[in-house]
């Protein structure tokens, strides 16, 4: 089992859709969970942080975690051809920056 | 803006040739930086941890002799590609931790193509 798995997509959603975007993991002791944006042939760029389980919210962005399920969910509401990347999540045991664990990413294509 | 700039975002070379690749911290100091290697539709593959002035520390598999990591200052990492070969192209991927923040931000990434 990897230690993290996402749905590779792609995924296709018409303007204004509400899109969920979904990571599973093995590791209990991930606390840190991250949501990056990555534009093609861009650098990835962090969109949401959190730590533990519960939910945070960012404009039209929610991350959701729950620790117990080992899982962790990300909402796009009103959904822009912009979203239009692959996102990638990404959680770690420590706060130092090492040890992040990657998804593979989600590549996420909204239409106008 | 940018909080971590890498140079250059793209770079084609011969094979056996080396390539050096850049990645700065810009507003705030890193001890630490991170180099990934990204192929298409994959995620990010560690490679190596990149600490100021000391050795970096490379993940398994990882060639120390072919990945040269140098982090002369605070601001500043470097990861040479030595000889490379086509094999070796693919998307790179430098990150830094800014303690401030408690979060790490990406560098660009550099598309290398070995011909």
């Amino acid at each position: 089992q990897k230690e993290v798995e996402q749905d590779p997509g792609p995924l296709s959603v018409p303007e204004g859709a509400i899109v969920s975007l979904n990571c599973t993991y093995s590791n209990s002791a991930f606390q840190y969970f991250m949501w990056y944006r990555q534009y093609s042939r861009k650098g990835p760029e962090l969109l949401m942080y959190t730590y533990s389980s519960g939910n945070k919210e960012d404009g039209r962005f929610t991350a959701q975690v729950d620790k117990s399920s080992k899982y962790i969910s990300l909402f796009i509401r009103d959904s822009q051809p912009s979203d239009s990347a692959t996102y990638l999540c990404a959680m770690s045991a420590d706060n130092y920056g090492q040890n992040f664990v990657f998804g593979p990413g989600t590549r996420l294509s909204v239409l106008p | 803006g940018a909080v971590v700039s890498q140079h250059p975002s793209r770079v084609i070379c011969k094979s056996g040739t080396s390539v050096k690749i850049e990645c700065r911290s810009l507003d705030f100091q890193a001890t630490t930086m991170f180099w990934y290697r990204q192929f298409p539709k994959k995620s990010l593959m560690l490679m190596a941890t990149s600490n100021e002035g000391s050795k970096a520390t490379y993940e398994q598999g990882v060639e120390k002799d072919k990945f040269l990591i140098n982090h002369a200052s605070l601001t500043l990492s470097t990861l040479t590609v030595t000889s490379a070969h086509p094999e070796d192209s693919s998307f790179y991927i430098c990150s830094a931790f800014k303690i401030a923040k408690g979060q790490a931000f990406f560098g660009q990434g550099t598309r290398l193509t070995v011909v």
